[in-house]
């Protein structure tokens, strides 16, 4: 059981928005500003869509944006394209004792 | 570009040693960035196994500290991974990333930093 509690699926037509969730605890999510996002392919390794609640690296479209409230944490993808079909895993810093912990993940399938 | 690569053994009796090393190309280990451990069982979600700093500073999963250990070799530029007393349990995919501190704004960056750099993973199976 995963220390993050993400919904198992999600979907959305192309040209929509949809926004994932990610609820922790005031131990990581609600203690910091440090919430990540992480896109994953079938059979790729996992690719950083977003830092710090709502930074997005370089390269990282900004139809992909992050916000954070209390102890949740949410991730929306608008104007849907077929190629963000993928499982999105949010992770937190969680204290010095627990460091970073990961969500199970939420498939998404665009429609 | 940065890139990084696991390598190991992929098959495992139960009960013995996961020992994986990943190698870094494209920028230095003695940087001022993480190196970390992740897996991922078939068809699962990710796990944080743990991650370590040149100097050999680490953090681990508090559910796997008791079997599992990293090192760094800053000669060969690569880390590594020992996990003891493996199961099935322990099969996935193995990967390596980079937590990256350029990616943060805390005042020491004293936090688990994002990973911008993965390998491509390593499957490792634990089987009789």
């Amino acid at each position: 059981q995963s220390a993050l509690t993400q919904p198992p699926s999600a979907s959305g037509s192309p040209g929509q928005s949809v926004t994932f969730s990610c609820t922790g605890t005031s131990s990581d999510i609600g203690g910091y500003s440090y919430v990540s996002w992480y896109q994953q392919h079938p059979g790729k390794a996992p690719k950083l869509m977003i830092y710090e609640v709502s930074k997005r690296p370089s390269g990282v479209p900004d139809r992909f944006s992050g916000s954070k409230s209390g102890n949740t944490a949410s991730l929306t993808v608008s104007g849907l394209q077929a190629e963000d079909e993928a499982d999105y895993y949010c992770s937190s810093y969680a204290g010095s004792n627990n460091w970073r912990v990961f969500g199970g993940g939420t498939k998404l399938t665009v429609l | 570009q940065v890139q990084l690569r696991e390598s190991g053994p992929g098959l495992l009796k139960p009960s013995g040693i996961l020992s994986l090393t990943c190698d870094v190309s494209g920028g230095f280990i003695s940087s001022s960035n993480w190196w970390g451990w992740v897996r991922q069982p078939p068809g699962k979600a990710l796990e944080w196994i743990g991650e370590i700093y040149h100097d050999g500073s680490t953090h681990y999963n508090p559910s796997l500290k008791s079997r599992v250990a990293m090192s760094v070799d800053k000669s060969k530029n690569q880390f590594s991974l020992k996990m003891n007393s493996v199961t099935a349990a322990d099969t996935a995919i193995y990967y390596c990333a980079r937590g990256f501190r350029g990616y943060c704004s805390h005042p020491r960056c004293n936090v688990a930093l994002p990973l911008d750099y993965w390998g491509q993973g390593a499957l490792v199976t634990v089987s009789s």
